[in-house]
């Protein structure tokens, strides 16, 4: 069984970077696709980006110039940074495993964790 | 603003078929396959339909989606209360190179 956990600050202060890491068990990063949704409180999902196991990745446009995903196959992890952060940006940060480029299937998450931006 | 469009909110009696619809365009939608999601209070979401209507195992048959041109539905048959939760659309849109979603629909059985 797959699983995935999210770990990192869980506040942040405005104009810092935010930055989680996904350890997933049971299964490895080499083969699928990782990615980051984030859930702000009360509102809908909001896909962050890709990652898939060759390091190919994708970004939702109206976040991808602060973001940065990476993929570290030597520890089964993979992370998120967001830079530049304001009080927007707090939300719950899930991960979650991909089956298949250019799809919205995601069939495994971590359980997510909070990150609150305020001074 | 999402760039799928749900209904804020459906309801419905146990029992009831309802269904949740999802709006978009020829660039998600129109040419990519559709996903649904549950969310339960406090939990993360859990794929309910995938490849417009499909279901995933351990999913019960009263859940089906379909999906004409630009559009998508959910339906619910056999309404139960452990089925009111949060649910969402979702697509790759090939204008954005990325995953779109729905703002979600509230589902409550009265």
């Amino acid at each position: 069984q797959v699983q995935l956990q999210e770990s990192g600050p869980g506040l942040v202060k405005p104009s810092e970077t935010l930055s989680l890491t996904c350890t997933v068990s049971g299964g490895s990063v080499s083969i699928y696709l990782w990615t980051w949704i984030r859930q702000p409180p009360g509102k809908g999902l909001e896909w962050i980006a890709n990652i898939y196991y060759n390091e190919s990745t994708n970004f939702n446009p109206s976040l991808k110039s602060r973001v940065t995903i990476s993929v570290d196959t030597s520890k089964n992890q993979f992370s998120l940074k967001l830079s530049s952060v304001t009080a927007a940006d707090t939300a719950v940060y899930y991960c979650a495993r991909g089956l298949s480029a250019g799809e919205g299937y995601f069939d495994y998450w971590g359980q997510g964790t909070l990150v609150t931006v305020s001074s | 603003q999402s760039v799928l469009t749900q209904p804020p909110s459906a309801s419905g009696t146990p029992g009831q078929r309802v269904t949740i619809s999802c709006s978009g365009s020829s660039s998600n939608i129109g040419s990519n396959y559709v996903y649904w999601y549950l969310q339960l209070p406090g939990t993360a979401p859990k794929v309910l339909i995938y490849r417009n209507n499909q279901r995933p195992s351990g999913v019960p048959d009263r859940f089906s989606g379909s999906k004409s041109g630009t559009s998508a539905s959910l339906a619910v048959s056999g309404l139960r209360s452990e089925d009111e939760a949060d649910y969402y659309c979702a697509a790759w849109d090939d204008s954005l190179s990325g995953v779109v979603f729905g703002g979600g629909t509230k589902l409550t059985v009265l």
